[in-house]
């Protein structure tokens, strides 16, 4: 069946690096993305988005890369601070009309001081 | 805080009460969309709104559970006869729609039914 999956379930980094999260997806036809960060008891905050006609898309911190023949996606994270620490999840549009989101397991990123 | 509003935040219920939650979107945004997330994963879709319209149900919506946004504004979400396994947090979101829609998420209703 179609799904967005994550490779990681958890990575741990230490402040200042830059963090990487991935993102698998198998339905080639989808043609929008977005990045959502949820910390513990709150709804999902979103990040960042990208639609399949561009292969990069930058934010403040944060770049969306989309790589569409292996259909992957991922989440860079620059400077990573201990406030980043949540759960990040990659989610795919699938309705028509509307936007009926399709959410991944979701990665937990941990940032040591 | 995005906006959305979500009440109660935490339901502890016994199996076979009725439980009902409340959404208060962001005031100008015209669609509503009820989602369902359990321990260690993503949310699920459950149902959309389109002002007071509901135009899409998941079949994960279970003829106990019933959405309403009667005026367009808030919505409810109840769920009839609950049972163990409604145990989970519920979220609100809400987006203007369009070409760049996105959508706001409340805080949720964590809901657990012994």
């Amino acid at each position: 069946g179609e799904s967005v999956g994550l490779h990681l379930p958890t990575l741990s980094v230490q402040e200042g690096d830059n963090s990487i999260i991935n993102c698998a997806y198998s339905n080639s036809a989808s043609d929008y993305f977005i990045w959502y960060k949820q910390e513990s008891e709150k709804g999902p905050q979103f990040i960042i988005d990208i639609r399949s006609n561009m292969d990069k898309r930058q934010g403040q911190r944060v770049t969306v890369l989309l790589n569409k023949t292996v259909k992957h996606l991922s989440l860079q994270i620059a400077a990573t601070q201990p406030g980043d620490s949540a759960v990040y999840f990659c989610a795919e549009n699938k309705g028509t009309g509307f936007q009926k989101l399709v959410f991944g397991t979701g990665t937990r990123l941990l940032v040591s001081p | 805080d995005t906006g959305v509003s979500q009440d109660p935040r935490h339901k502890i219920t016994k199996r076979g009460q009725n439980v009902t939650f409340r959404c208060d979107p962001i005031s100008e945004h015209n669609r509503l969309y009820w989602y369902r997330q359990t321990l260690g994963q993503g949310p699920e879709f459950l149902t959309y709104f389109q002002n007071e319209a509901q135009l899409e149900k998941s079949r994960l919506l279970s003829d106990r559970f019933s959405a309403e946004r009667p005026k367009g504004s808030f919505s409810t979400l109840e769920i009839q006869r609950t049972e163990q396994g409604d145990s989970a947090m519920y979220l609100c979101a809400s987006s203007l729609g369009g070409s760049r829609e996105t959508q706001y998420f409340g805080p949720g209703t964590r809901l657990l039914v012994l």
